[in-house]
């Protein structure tokens, strides 16, 4: 069973290009979250999402950052425009989902953004 | 809301002392805990969890977390740090939102070990 896979593990881009990040979550799990790790800082919860939803999306800057689950395919990290200050490793979680809130999330490789 | 404070963003220790890594929580319900253990360059790995069951938690590579509610307190300790014990470590805290559940993280302790 292979675990989450997020790719790409490193990506550069210049500024004001579009940057996106895949997840692909464990099999059988339908809750993904992502998260954003600055550098020298902890993990900041961006988004939740289950399939086709987006459960909380209260950590996500209001502009340039978008994300989706779709029924088929991975999840997507979308950021629009990228600025320096966008500079992050980005990871992706998940988890079984449904009532049992002591599963812990199972974490990815992340994908580590550059903007040049 | 649920959070965590993690006291100490470095700690040093000597190879063979005892690690104490410490973290505490706020919650207004039962909370269920983790620790994750974070190597350079790497994703996250589960150390151990707290599920409201035994109050010490045993987990992977010899470290152990005791949950204190009077304290609000779920340190991790390991009583003879290794070398390969150097890591970024997460205390976290599971949060109801709606329609499921969300971890919350403090901001990590980066543990040093000192030949």
């Amino acid at each position: 069973n292979a675990g989450v896979m997020q790719n790409p593990r490193h990506l550069v881009r210049r500024r004001g290009q579009e940057a996106r990040l895949r997840c692909s979550p464990m099999k059988g799990h339908s809750h993904v979250y992502w998260y954003r790790q600055l550098p020298e800082e902890g993990l900041k919860f961006m988004v939740y999402l289950q399939k086709e939803n987006i459960i909380d999306e209260s950590g996500m800057p209001k502009e340039r950052f978008s994300a989706e689950f779709p029924k088929e395919g991975p999840s997507i990290l979308r950021i629009q425009q990228v600025v320096r200050g966008d500079s992050a490793a980005y990871f992706c979680a998940s988890s079984p989902g449904g009532p049992i809130k002591n599963t812990e999330a199972f974490f990815g490789q992340g994908t580590r953004l550059t903007v040049v | 809301a649920q959070s965590v404070t993690q006291l100490g963003s470095h700690v040093s220790v000597s190879e063979g002392a005892l690690v104490l890594l410490r973290c505490n929580y706020s919650s207004s319900v039962p909370p269920y805990l983790f620790w994750y253990v974070q190597y350079p360059n790497q994703g996250l790995q589960l150390l151990l969890k707290y599920t409201s069951a035994a109050t010490l938690v045993k987990g992977i590579n010899g470290f152990e977390a005791e949950f204190k509610k009077s304290e609000t307190s779920f340190h991790l300790t390991k009583p003879s740090a290794h070398m390969s014990d150097a890591a970024e470590y997460f205390c976290a805290v599971s949060e109801t939102g709606t329609g499921g559940f969300k971890t919350i993280f403090g901001a990590g302790t980066r543990l040093f070990v000192k030949a």
